[in-house]
């Protein structure tokens, strides 16, 4: 099965900027989505199809997609964007699964 | 507005069998891919089970076998029917609904289901 890593932690200071980074073979071949999730709550999607954002997402939030590697960028970095990260892909080739990375927890100083 | 409701779970023995719902405002089940993913206690996210909108199911090689999604368009929910359950199925389960490229767009507020003797 498909597999997605991810660095379990990321620290940035406030005005900074986060490079969130989702490992997987070939991952620049697939479509990469990527989540938010801060404590107690549901997970939230923040970019789709490797760099497209929802409504209501800040500009700030922005992702790449090649080779091996998938990239969330948060620029100029909150307080309020401390968070889990996790990123997503749908695996066609094992029964239509959707795979999640183990997740990255920014903290911002 | 697009709503999702679970509700359904619980503390239940090993072994036992639960059935979670998902209440849906907003669109059709029928019409959308519609996805259980479970969290486990301090732990990532973990794909469960997607309901496509033609009628096709599949299963995470982890509850193959053992869980079971389906849909009642009439009251337009999602269920997740759980047998032999087992402690390491502990953990919060969210329905989700999934965009075109299958990426969860929405997703409900979660209930927990507990595991234990």
């Amino acid at each position: 099965s498909y597999v997605l890593t991810q660095s379990p932690s990321v620290s940035v200071a406030p005005g900074q900027t986060a490079r969130i980074t989702c490992g997987g073979d070939d991952i620049g071949g697939k479509s990469v989505h990527w989540y938010r999730q801060k404590p107690g709550q549901a997970p939230v999607l923040v970019v789709y199809d490797d760099s497209d954002r929802p409504s209501g997402i800040p500009e700030r939030f922005s992702g790449s997609n090649s080779g091996k590697t998938a990239t969330l960028t948060i620029n100029r970095v909150e307080v309020g964007d401390e968070a889990d990260y996790y990123c997503q892909v749908w695996d066609r080739n094992s029964d239509h699964a959707r795979v999640f990375g183990g997740g990255t927890k920014l903290t911002v100083l | 507005e697009v709503q999702l409701v679970e509700s359904g779970g619980g503390l239940i023995q090993p072994g036992g069998s639960l059935r979670l719902s998902c209440a849906v405002s907003g669109f059709n089940v029928s019409t959308k891919y519609m996805s259980w993913v479970r969290q486990a206690p301090g732990k990532g996210l973990e794909w469960v089970s997607v309901f496509f909108s033609g009628g096709s199911r599949y299963y995470a090689d982890s509850v193959k076998g053992r869980f079971i999604i389906s849909r009642d368009n009439s009251k337009n929910t999602l269920f997740l029917h759980m047998n032999s359950l087992r402690a390491d199925d502990t953990a919060v389960y969210y329905c989700a609904k999934e965009g075109l490229l299958n990426y969860f767009e929405s997703w409900g507020q979660g209930t927990l289901v507990t595991v234990s003797s």
